[in-house]
């Protein structure tokens, strides 16, 4: 069964100073991955994903995440973060043979001051 | 853009108690879902349903629960005798396809007393 590790739980960063989050995932086959956002009192958004193809991945918000296969990862980046990306993030993975059971990794509480 | 709506936002109930939770998906989506987060732990899956019945479910997903989508529009995920340990935000997703990402609703808050 696949997992994921969240290796942050809390992250606080200053406005505009860029921020990257840590995700890496167990799993003997091959799997899709992907980055939700948590805004308070609101549900999961999903921010980026990698099913195939290039390793870097472009999101919203002007988040990105790179795939690697060697060392089972899949960070999370922003270079410049704002006030507004203040939330909880989630890791996730699934069985690329799988109709999307998630797994999902414990989050990151993404806090930024100004 | 079109949401996954969950109704209600938060819920307070009885130990004992059944509960229904809704959940009403995008309208084009073929795939549904039911997760759960209990606080301070991971978002856990319990049950996807595809064509009217369910297509897998989780360990979690035991008797005491059922999920029905009992028209064109909702989907429902009951507790029949709710225990202190469901307590938990209980997400609803859907998905166009069975390979297309997930889109989450806001979550019921369930509190059981």
């Amino acid at each position: 069964a696949q997992s994921v590790t969240q290796l942050d739980s809390q992250v606080p960063v200053f406005e505009e100073a860029p921020v990257e989050l840590r995700c890496n995932y167990s799993s003997s086959v091959s799997v899709y991955l992907f980055w939700y956002v948590q805004y308070p009192n609101q549900g999961l958004q999903l921010l980026l994903k990698y099913l195939s193809g290039s390793t870097l991945v472009k999101g919203i918000n002007g988040f990105e995440a790179e795939f690697n296969k060697s060392q089972t990862s899949f960070h999370l980046r922003k270079p410049s973060v704002h006030i507004s990306d203040t939330a909880e993030y989630f890791c996730a993975v699934t069985l690329s043979s799988n109709d999307y059971k998630l797994s999902f990794g414990a989050g990151t509480t993404v806090t930024v001051r100004a | 853009e079109p949401e996954v709506t969950q109704t209600p936002s938060h819920q307070v109930t009885q130990m004992g108690q059944e509960v229904i939770l809704r959940c009403v998906p995008i309208s084009n989506h073929l795939y549904f879902y039911w997760y759960r987060q209990i606080l301070g732990q991971k978002v856990e899956f319990l049950v996807s349903f595809y064509n009217n019945e369910i297509s897998e479910k989780s360990e979690i997903f035991d008797d005491q629960f059922s999920v029905e989508r009992p028209d064109g529009s909702n989907f429902t995920l009951k507790i029949r005798s709710t225990k202190l340990e469901d307590s938990a935000m209980y997400f609803c997703a859907s998905s166009e396809w069975r390979n297309s990402p997930l889109h989450f609703g806001n979550g019921t808050r369930l509190t059981v007393t």
